[in-house]
């Protein structure tokens, strides 16, 4: 079964507004969590690095004025899409991994961002 | 900057061929690579995995080999069925689960 859920499945909202995304580790304790985009036809590109206790490290590029990671407990990261604007329409997905190294990524199944 | 990229964004194979997707890789210091198979609308879903020490590795219809010499990566499937479409990626694992993942490879079974 999933080890990893993510919330909501998708989610449709105004420009201007702001979305938060939910992802959990269900049986384990992840220190660390991962946020990716992916847009049609492309690849996984990793956002940011989620760390437990303390702030996320984003990867070049990503705002993270605009992309809020809040990971406050072993098992739930946040991110919250601030300010959407269409151009932030895109499948957000998260991972988190039993070990901290060498071992497999759990990704949930993702979160279908729609900005109107 | 070195990346994980894909030799073939497409594969159509006939059910019961066998598929072959392939991999290279540019970090020599990478020492565990990932094959993930993502379904349309879902989050990528691990096949097997298989670390720098070793050449080969089994799994259920699914074989990974390994080519440190040439940095390259290919997933095997056996006897292909219809639910094995899906686009593949593989991924290396840079450092602590920093996981970064090649361009995919849409494989496509025809019946």
């Amino acid at each position: 079964g999933a080890v990893v859920s993510q919330h909501p499945s998708w989610v449709i909202c105004k420009s201007g507004t702001s979305v938060k995304i939910e992802c959990r580790s269900l049986d384990f304790q992840a220190t660390t969590m991962f946020w990716y985009r992916q847009f049609p036809k492309q690849s996984l590109m990793l956002m940011a690095t989620s760390n437990e206790g303390s702030k996320a490290t984003y990867e070049q590029g990503v705002e993270k004025d605009k992309f809020l990671i809040n990971h406050a407990s072993l098992t739930l990261s946040t991110l919250t899409v601030t300010s959407a604007h269409p151009e932030d329409s895109s499948f957000y997905i998260c991972s988190a991994s039993r070990q901290t190294s060498g071992s497999p990524l759990h990704f949930g199944n993702g979160t279908r961002l729609t900005v109107t | 900057g070195e990346s994980v990229g894909l030799h073939l964004p497409t594969l159509s194979v006939q059910e019961g061929d066998n598929s072959i997707i392939n991999c290279a890789y540019s970090n020599s210091a990478s020492d565990y690579f990932i094959w993930y198979k993502q379904e349309s609308g879902k989050g990528p879903q691990f096949i097997i995995d298989i670390r720098s020490n070793m050449d080969k590795r089994q799994g259920q219809r699914v074989t990974v080999l390994l080519n440190k010499t040439v940095k390259h990566l290919s997933l095997q499937i056996a006897a292909t069925q219809p639910g094995d479409s899906a686009v593949y990626f593989c991924a290396e694992n840079i450092d602590n689960n920093d996981m970064r993942f090649g361009a995919g490879t849409r494989l496509t079974v025809k019946p």
